[in-house]
């Protein structure tokens, strides 16, 4: 079952311009993770933030995370056209090491 | 150093046939996983190995599915019988330690086609 949900599903931007993605999550977490995949293959590792970090920063991705709400943010500043990807919020809780997906974001940055 | 690697790349197989997916995790890297993602389900999460402990299989999602994973390193997974509704890309990924915190690594996946 999905855990994540992702919103928008898909995003389109300009390059230069920022992306903002956002995650929502049911169940109680230790940390979140965002993961980028390229073409529908193997993901890229983003950014981890934990249950008890409210932002992390990372070269242009800065994440937020609001265990309140249940929710995450991810930003990406200054767009490239090489950050158009799908973009998934990946949470891990009790069992802490088996990762539960969103349905991902497609962000499209047009040159 | 070389990151997670998975053979073949892509597979094309007959309903009914029974096929096996290779993976090879960073070394020292002691768990590793198995992910599926197909369009109807997204990424499911499918079996955890942690050193020596016996394997999470809780995501399997039939017993034509099984996986082992020999002397802590290389892993395959095979599903007997498939079905059209297999088709999907498996994604294995590792990481240093089942605890929280770390991030895992993936490989670049095996697509596989049940005609």
């Amino acid at each position: 079952s999905q855990q994540g949900e992702e919103d928008p599903q898909a995003l389109s931007i300009q390059e230069g311009e920022n992306a903002t993605m956002n995650c929502s999550y049911k169940t109680s977490i230790n940390n979140l993770q965002w993961y980028r995949q390229n073409s529908g293959r193997g993901l890229v590792h983003l950014i981890l933030i934990r249950s008890n970090e409210r932002e992390k920063h990372s070269g242009r991705l800065r994440v937020t995370l609001d265990t309140s709400k249940k929710s995450s943010s991810l930003l990406i500043t200054a767009s490239r056209a090489a950050d158009t990807a799908s973009y998934f919020c990946a949470t891990a809780g009790g069992s802490n090491y088996k990762l539960t997906f969103g349905k991902g974001t497609l962000l499209t940055v047009n040159p | 150093g070389a990151g997670v690697s998975q053979s073949p790349s892509n597979k094309v197989t007959e309903k009914g046939k029974d096929v096996e997916l290779r993976c090879d995790p960073i070394s020292g890297h002691t768990a590793l996983y198995w992910y599926r993602q197909s369009l109807g389900q997204g990424l499911e999460f499918l079996i955890y190995f942690q050193g020596n402990s016996a394997p999470d299989k809780s995501g399997l999602p039939s017993d034509r599915f099984s996986a082992e994973r020999t002397g802590g390193s290389v892993s395959t997974l095979t599903i007997q019988r498939t079905q059209q509704e297999d088709s999907a890309v498996y994604l294995c990924a590792s990481s240093p330690s089942p605890g929280q915190g770390y991030e895992q690594y993936f490989g670049p996946g095996t697509r596989l086609t049940v005609t």
